[in-house]
């Protein structure tokens, strides 16, 4: 079952912009995950969140977690077209639907 | 870190004959690993949980029959898609569960592209 939902489902912005993207999950966690996937490729693990944490931050990532919302952000600062790629959030084991970044340069 | 190799990355089949889809842990052991089907601009769609020693257990809708997994070990795990047909192309990937900085992670495999002519 698939209970993380992702939001926008698409993003297309400009090199330089912010991309933020959005995670709802159902029920309470241990901690949550972000990966990025390039087409047709794997999945890369990004960050990991745990439950008793409200944000993190790694390099030009930062991801916020707000467990009373049960909900997740994942900011990429001054971005690139390198980054265009699908970013899915994960809840212990479910995934979320993912949002489909385009990075224009 | 956690590595999870998956064998074949690509494979070309005909019609009716049975896919073998190899995952392994490389440096940790995982007693539950994961399999997942993709389809083009779509998420990922979990067919089935595989417990080491035990059956795996498959998702609603997923044919146990046609897509047998095995663990048999703590560091492998095997999708087998059998008389494969032109439906079943798609990209399988699989994760393992494995501890990571004292949590939990998932570690996925690079995926696997089945062409099924």
């Amino acid at each position: 079952s698939q209970q993380g939902e992702e939001d926008p489902q698409a993003l297309s912005i400009q090199e330089g912009e912010n991309a933020t993207m959005n995670c709802s999950y159902k029920t309470s966690i241990n901690n949550l995950q972000w990966y990025r996937q390039n087409s047709g490729r794997g999945l890369v693990h990004l960050i990991l969140i745990r439950s008793n944490e409200r944000e993190k931050h790694s390099g030009r990532l930062r991801v916020t977690l707000d467990t009373s919302k049960k909900s997740s952000s994942l900011l990429i600062t001054a971005s690139r077209a390198a980054d265009t790629a699908s970013y899915f959030c994960a809840t212990d084991y479910d995934f979320g639907t993912g949002t489909r970044l385009q990075v224009f340069p | 870190g956690a590595v999870v190799s998956q064998h074949p990355s690509w494979v070309i089949c005909k019609s009716g004959t049975s896919v073998k889809i190899e995952c392994r842990s490389l440096d940790f052991q995982a007693t539950t690993m994961f399999w997942y089907r993709q389809f083009p601009k779509q998420s990922l769609m979990l067919m089935a949980t595989s417990n080491e020693g035990s059956k795996a257990t498959y998702e609603q809708g997923v044919e146990k029959d046609k897509f047998l997994i095995n663990h048999a070990s703590l560091t492998l795990s095997t999708l087998t898609v059998t008389s494969a047909h032109p439906e079943d192309s798609s990209f399988y990937i699989c994760s393992a569960a494995g501890e990571s900085s004292g949590a939990n992670v998932l570690t996925f495999g690079a995926g696997s592209r089945l062409t099924v002519l």
